[in-house]
């Protein structure tokens, strides 16, 4: 139980194009997803935090009309890097809380590569 | 905020010992403590967590042990193998949705 997905897995694209990444929780209901990124040999920064049918808070620093953040459903979290350029490569993950046991846990997906041109 | 310390940042033991990885946390209003595997080009993982009402949790060859006093816990992993081999990350959360990450620890187990 408990898994997370993430598509795509990795993505190239051109710069000053968008990519939309989907995180989904596919066993149980998220009321709350993140949005973390991370840098080769470095840990995990948070730039978001997504709720079910409200507007994402986002980390300071943290662009948030560069990286659109959608949560639609209780499984769905969308992160919509717009106008990318090559300093958005990285490495983005996403998790996710289950809303039934509301237990603190976060369970990871498996990230996505972006690499921009 | 929370400050959340971790050591060492690489670690490499042989295949059969033991590799214990340290972190400390200065927030006493942490009360959840994850631990998390993550693989090269993977997401992390959890494999173990502790809460402040308890001292020590097992599971299989993985323990983790929580000083409160002292504000450390700690990572235990008994007769490693290859597959061990990964980043680690401990973590700190005081119940809301803000999970605070140590640095990671590179663990090789050499065969």
């Amino acid at each position: 139980g408990a898994v997370v997905s993430q598509h795509p897995s990795w993505v190239i694209c051109k710069s000053g194009t968008s990519v939309k990444i989907e995180c989904r929780s596919l066993d149980f209901q998220a009321t709350t997803m993140f949005w973390y990124r991370q840098f080769p040999k470095q840990s995990l920064m948070l730039m978001a935090t997504s709720n079910e049918g409200s507007k994402a808070t986002y980390e300071q620093g943290v662009e948030k009309d560069k990286f659109l953040i959608n949560h639609a459903s209780l499984t769905l979290s969308t992160l919509t890097v717009t106008s990318a350029h090559p300093e958005d490569s990285s490495f983005y993950i996403c998790s996710a809380r289950d809303r039934i046991t509301s237990t603190d846990t976060q369970y990871f997906g498996p990230g996505t590569r972006l690499t921009v041109l | 905020g929370e400050n959340v310390e971790q050591h060492p940042s690489t670690l490499s033991v042989q295949e059969g010992d033991s590799a214990v990885i340290k972190c400390t946390y200065s927030d006493s209003a942490s009360n959840y403590f994850p631990w998390y595997k993550q693989e090269l080009g993977k997401g992390p993982q959890l494999i173990i967590d502790i809460r402040s009402n308890v001292g020590e949790k097992k599971d299989q060859r993985i323990a983790v042990t929580l000083n409160k006093t002292a504000k450390h816990f700690s990572l235990h992993i008994t007769e490693t193998q290859p597959e061990d081999s990964a980043v680690y990350f401990c973590a700190a959360n005081k119940g809301g949705n803000q999970f605070y990450f140590g640095t990671g620890t590179s663990l090789t187990v050499i065969p």
